[in-house]
């Protein structure tokens, strides 16, 4: 099982530009969930997707969107990027049987 | 709304018993977890406890609540090395599919 999967790892961007991070859930889970870790702080609550659609939405602009597939993988779309965007972004797999959420190792965005 | 404090620092030398502390706002918390949070990598689950349980050992692990004063602990037996992270508590009201909100986490460092 390889667990939750995040690509790219890191990814360097210019102010304006847009990024698109991808995300594989842990074998057997349905539920995506993305998390903002801004350096120094705890993960922050971006959105929830289950059954390909957001279920759960945190206090983020509408820069921020995303999308689930039939597989259960999921993106995170940031457009517009501004340099506060900076952070390691985590993607975490739950399912309702389960308790806890996994997570992946996260995507290091640096905005320049 | 949710908010969750940990204290920022705690060192403890190898082999003592480690006590990190958190304190959440909401009472309609239903779970409450432990997360530990190695440098560069994404957040491990280590724990959790359901709000109406005082107390969860899990080997090293003891997970004390009191739910009056909307307290959590997280003590670690026999610490090591290893176990130098930056520990996180979360809650949720919900099961599986989780909107985590996390405290700002505390960075535990082992003294050999």
């Amino acid at each position: 099982d390889a667990g939750v999967t995040q690509s790219p790892t890191h990814l360097i961007k210019t102010r304006g530009q847009q990024v698109t991070l991808r995300c594989s859930p842990k074998s057997g889970h349905d539920t995506v969930s993305w998390y903002q870790q801004a350096l120094g702080q705890g993960p922050q609550f971006i959105f929830q997707y289950y059954e390909e659609e957001e279920r759960q939405r945190g206090n983020f602009p509408d820069r921020f969107s995303g999308h689930q597939f039939p597989n259960y993988s999921s993106e995170l779309n940031v457009n517009a990027l501004l340099l506060g965007d900076s952070a390691l972004y985590l993607c975490a797999s739950s399912s309702y049987e389960n308790l806890g959420a996994f997570f992946g190792q996260g995507t290091r965005l640096t905005v320049v | 709304g949710e908010d969750v404090e940990q204290s920022l620092f705690l060192s403890v030398r190898e082999g003592d018993s480690s006590v990190i502390n958190c304190t959440y706002t909401d009472s309609s918390s239903t779970y409450l977890y432990w997360y530990k949070q190695e440098p560069g990598a994404g957040l491990q689950l280590l724990t959790y406890i359901f709000s109406n349980m005082d107390m969860k050992q899990d080997q090293r692990l003891t997970v004390l609540l009191n739910k009056k004063d909307k307290h959590l602990s997280l003590r670690i037996a026999d610490t090591q090395t290893g176990d130098s992270a930056i520990y996180f508590c979360a809650e949720s009201i919900r099961t599986g599919a989780n909107n985590l909100f996390f405290g700002t986490g505390t960075r535990l460092t082992v003294i050999p």
